[in-house]
């Protein structure tokens, strides 16, 4: 199994709604990744996740809180977002001692409305 | 830091025909990996190919296959035989080994966006 699975596929919010991102993989994979990409652009890193630890926060503004309960899972959790925060959020994993490719998953597009 | 570069917003190529599509990047590291990625309209970030620097074959995967250049820290893509399937945005991506507690995420162009005509 070589999937990254996310969901939902799209979500539709309104700048004061409360809604959930979810990622989950099942390769053994230590290392978790969120990226937001926007039309056009690379994806950009936002948070990297190592043995169910937050390791790196990429000056994430706070209305965007990731968690990883378990280390085959990893949420986005989103509260007061503003319109330009709408983008594809992609969930992507990887080896962490044994560097292999990452993985990512179809991502979620978000549209702040 | 390390940064990676494709000059080539866009790229087109006949189907059957070959494209090439290039890449530098910039590292004070010796050891690391470097990867071609597809992004399809689907969304899905696809591998396409992988090298690994201490390498110096040059990696193949079918149809796709890597001119890697260390000393000119140049990673260029070679497309045969293209493809309808093929036409998609391109990334170039660098990462780093993993050594202790470092991270290994990547580092991305922004990307050649390939079309491929019937």
């Amino acid at each position: 199994d070589t999937e990254v699975t996310q969901t939902p596929k799209h979500l539709v919010m309104g700048m004061t709604n409360k809604k959930s991102l979810k990622c989950e993989q099942h390769m053994g994979h230590r290392a978790m990744y969120w990226y937001k990409q926007k039309a056009k652009k690379p994806p950009e890193l936002m948070f990297v996740y190592s043995y169910e630890k937050l390791s790196i926060n990429e000056s994430v503004p706070s209305r965007f809180s990731p968690e990883c309960p378990n280390s085959s899972l990893l949420n986005l959790h989103l509260h007061a977002l503003q319109p330009e925060d709408s983008a594809l959020y992609l969930c992507a994993s990887s080896a962490r001692d044994r560097v292999s490719e990452a993985f990512f998953g179809q991502g979620t597009r978000l549209t702040v409305v | 830091a390390q940064t990676v570069t494709q000059s080539q917003p866009e790229m087109s190529v006949q189907e059957a025909e070959t494209v090439t599509l290039s890449c530098t990047y910039d590292t004070s590291e010796s050891d690391y990996y470097l990867f071609w990625y597809k992004q399809p309209p689907s969304r899905q970030m696809i591998l396409v190919i992988r090298q690994e620097a201490y390498k110096q074959q040059n990696a193949t995967e079918n149809r796709f296959s890597v001119n890697f250049q260390k000393a000119a820290k140049s990673f260029s893509l070679k497309i045969s035989d293209s493809q309808l399937g093929d036409a998609a945005m391109y990334f170039c991506a660098y990462r780093r080994k993993f050594y202790g507690g470092s991270q290994g995420n990547l580092i991305f162009g922004k990307g050649t966006k390939l079309s491929v005509k019937p």
